[in-house]
């Protein structure tokens, strides 16, 4: 009964060819994050949808991009991955609008560029 | 600006007692949280506190807000092998979960026969 469920869970890819991470969640949540997680750093906001409204980071590079075609859905899209790309990346959701603010993870997509 | 910062490693012996620390910087927080993370796998969320609050306790954990010193920690009694993971702590500013949360590097929790 997992919630936030990310596919592919491993992607290996090579160096410019382009790599789309898929994020569901039955949670019938409004928002949903993707966070580049690096080994022993941080978990970074790369950009989130409220609702269907967009919010990129300041400093999230161009080669991401997102789509939500739907409440259940989030992609996001490595238009040309480098070597520095390589990192989890998580998913996640939360309602707003009050509450704890908590947020709900997937599993995680790890990509590996060649 | 935001700023979640936390040691890289903590050592513990299975059965003592483990103490992560975490300092942030925004006094304007108004959810503080603990996320654990296995190898692998996802983050998942341990526990939570309100700003104004200074302690909540759930079974084994333990959760002291220190707002005046933008301290947060969190013990773990009776440590088990099941505990080994990374801890992470991050912040919350709006509260309604809309702007994210920022997160500090985590702390890797080795437990020790």
């Amino acid at each position: 009964d997992a919630m936030v469920i990310q596919n592919p869970r491993y992607q290996v890819t090579q160096f410019g060819k382009p790599v789309t991470l898929s994020c569901s969640q039955t949670l019938n949540h409004n928002v949903m994050y993707w966070y580049q997680q690096k080994s022993s750093q941080a978990p970074k906001l790369l950009f989130h949808y409220y609702d269907k409204d967009f919010n990129n980071e300041a400093d999230t590079p161009d080669n991401f991009q997102s789509r939500r075609p739907n409440t259940s859905f989030c992609f996001l899209d490595i238009r040309s991955p480098g070597l520095g790309d390589a990192a989890m990346y998580l998913c996640a959701t939360s309602r707003s609008g009050g509450g704890t603010g908590e947020l709900f993870f997937g599993e995680g997509s790890r990509l590996t560029v060649l | 600006g935001e700023d979640v910062e936390q040691s890289l490693f903590l050592s513990v012996r299975e059965g003592d007692s483990s103490v992560i620390n975490c300092t942030y910087t925004d006094s304007s927080s108004t959810y503080l949280y603990w996320y654990k993370q296995e190898p692998g796998a996802g983050l998942q969320l341990l526990t939570y506190i309100f700003s104004n609050m200074d302690m909540k306790q759930d079974q084994r954990l333990t959760v002291l807000l220190n707002k005046k010193d933008k301290h947060l920690s969190l013990r773990i009694a009776d440590t088990q092998t099941g505990d080994s993971a990374i801890y992470f702590c991050a912040e919350s500013l709006t509260g309604g979960g809309a702007d994210g949360l920022t997160f500090g590097k985590g702390t890797h929790l080795i437990i020790q026969p």
